[in-house]
């Protein structure tokens, strides 16, 4: 079975820090790569995707994604992080014919303004 | 479109009671999974359906059990609930692309066992 790793569990930060997220997957074959966030209070939205093609992704309000096969992982980054960048954030695989993901147990980021 | 919706939003109930909790999907979306999330161990996959039968189902005891209307409405139900059943189990929906696609989540149902 495929598991999904986060090694950090809670991440704080102040503002105009830069962000790097880790997110390792154990799956060998090919994958479909997601990273959702979820804001106090809010549900669970979909951050941005990787499919195929560009292996650098870019989603919504700043945030980007590598995957890097070699080393099966696909990390979060963002530049410069803002106050209301605190939220809960899940990385998450599926595999091939799969629409079933399996969830990294999340990262609780803290940014003090 | 409307979202995925869910409910109610929070429930209180009692060791040894039942509890079904409702999912309704985005409009054309056929594929309903739920999900039990807890702090500190994320989201963890119960099951998923797909016109009214379980494709998918994860590692929980019997008394978590599900259902798809064939409006794919879905329902969760948790018989002789526990206090380790306390949590947020949410509900999320996937179109039918044929194709990798992400799932779109409700609210979820915060369920308090006391």
């Amino acid at each position: 079975a495929q598991s999904v790793s986060q090694h950090n569990h809670h991440v704080i930060l102040s503002e105009a820090a830069s962000l790097e997220l880790g997110c390792n997957y154990s799956y060998g074959g090919t994958v479909n790569l997601f990273w959702y966030v979820q804001y106090p209070g809010q549900h669970l939205q979909l951050l941005l995707k990787y499919f195929s093609g560009d292996p650098l992704v870019k989603g919504i309000k700043g945030f980007e994604a590598e995957f890097i096969k070699s080393k099966f992982s696909f990390n979060l980054r963002k530049p410069s992080v803002q106050w209301s960048d605190t939220a809960e954030y899940f990385c998450a695989v599926t595999s091939k014919g799969s629409y079933i993901p399996t969830f990294g147990r999340g990262t609780s980021l803290i940014v003090h303004p | 479109k409307a979202g995925v919706t869910q409910t109610p939003r929070y429930l209180i109930k009692t060791r040894g009671q039942q509890v079904t909790l409702s999912c309704s999907p985005i409009s054309g979306h056929r594929s309903v999974s739920w999900y039990q999330q807890t702090p500190g161990q994320g989201l963890q996959f119960l099951f998923e359906y797909f016109s009214e039968t379980q494709r998918n189902k994860g590692n929980f005891p019997g008394r978590f059990s599900g259902r798809q209307f064939s409006n794919s409405r879905s329902e969760m139900n948790v018989s002789t609930l526990e206090l380790g059943d306390s949590a947020l189990y949410l509900c999320a929906s996937i179109g039918a692309s044929g194709g990798p696609s992400e799932q779109f989540f409700g609210p979820g149902t915060r369920l308090t066992v006391l």
